[in-house]
């Protein structure tokens, strides 16, 4: 079985600075998908950032970036920059690559940017 | 692009009572799924619907929660003889079935609490 854990609760950041948030994951498969998605207070989840674990390269989405150890199964986000509306539920997600298109999320971190 | 819209937004029952959500994909999406939020924990994958096959069901899923998509356009989750245990934010999400494992989109939920 799939599992995937954040194990920050709550984080905060200054404006204009940059927070890592981190996520880790277990798996037996090697073909599979990670996201991050970002739930602002009293609005719907929407998608940051996708990683394929087929490649190496990390994805990125302007001030969004993540960190992709495979080996490690970890997946972590990087927000630089940070802006207030950057304030929100920050989910990791795991899809296997076939079969399925069900998410298995982490229990998320509140992270709150600080003006 | 209306997004994925969900009706009612919140819903307090007694338990033992019947309770119906709807969800109203975004109208070119061919997928529609549901999951559940409870405090403090991230969605967790109820079931997932291509068209109007029901093609994944979660053994979160018991016998009282039914879900259908009888057209291929909107879909309804019931849950019959609720529950304490059953109260959570009900989360709809849909997504094009060409574009594979990318994004799903998510609407704003149904908050259920059962009394």
């Amino acid at each position: 079985a799939q599992t995937v854990t954040q194990s920050q609760p709550e984080m905060s950041v200054q404006e204009a600075e940059t927070v890592t948030l981190s996520c880790t994951y277990d798996t037996s498969e090697n073909n599979y998908y990670l996201f991050w998605y970002k739930q602002p207070p009293s609005r719907q989840m929407i998608l940051v950032i996708r990683q394929e674990a087929y490649k190496q390269q990390n994805a990125t989405e302007n001030r969004f970036s993540v960190n992709f150890q495979k080996a490690a199964k970890s997946f972590s986000l990087k927000i630089s920059d940070s802006q207030l509306g950057d304030t929100a539920m920050y989910f990791c997600a795991f899809m296997i690559g076939s079969g399925t298109y069900k998410y298995i999320f982490g229990t998320g971190t509140r992270l709150k940017v600080l003006a | 692009d209306t997004g994925v819209s969900q009706d009612p937004r919140h819903k307090i029952t007694k338990r033992g009572q019947n309770v119906t959500f709807r969800c109203d994909p975004i109208s070119e999406h061919n997928r529609l799924y549901w999951y559940r939020q409870t405090l403090g924990q991230g969605p967790e994958f109820l079931t997932y619907f291509q068209n109007e096959a029901q093609l994944e069901k979660s053994r979160l899923l018991s016998d009282r929660f039914s879900a259908e998509r009888p057209k291929g356009s909107f879909s309804t989750l019931e849950i019959q003889r609720t529950e304490q245990g059953d109260s959570a934010m009900y989360l709809c999400a849909s997504s094009l079935a060409w574009q594979g494992k990318r994004a799903q989109y998510f609407g704003p939920g149904t908050r259920l609490l059962v009394l």
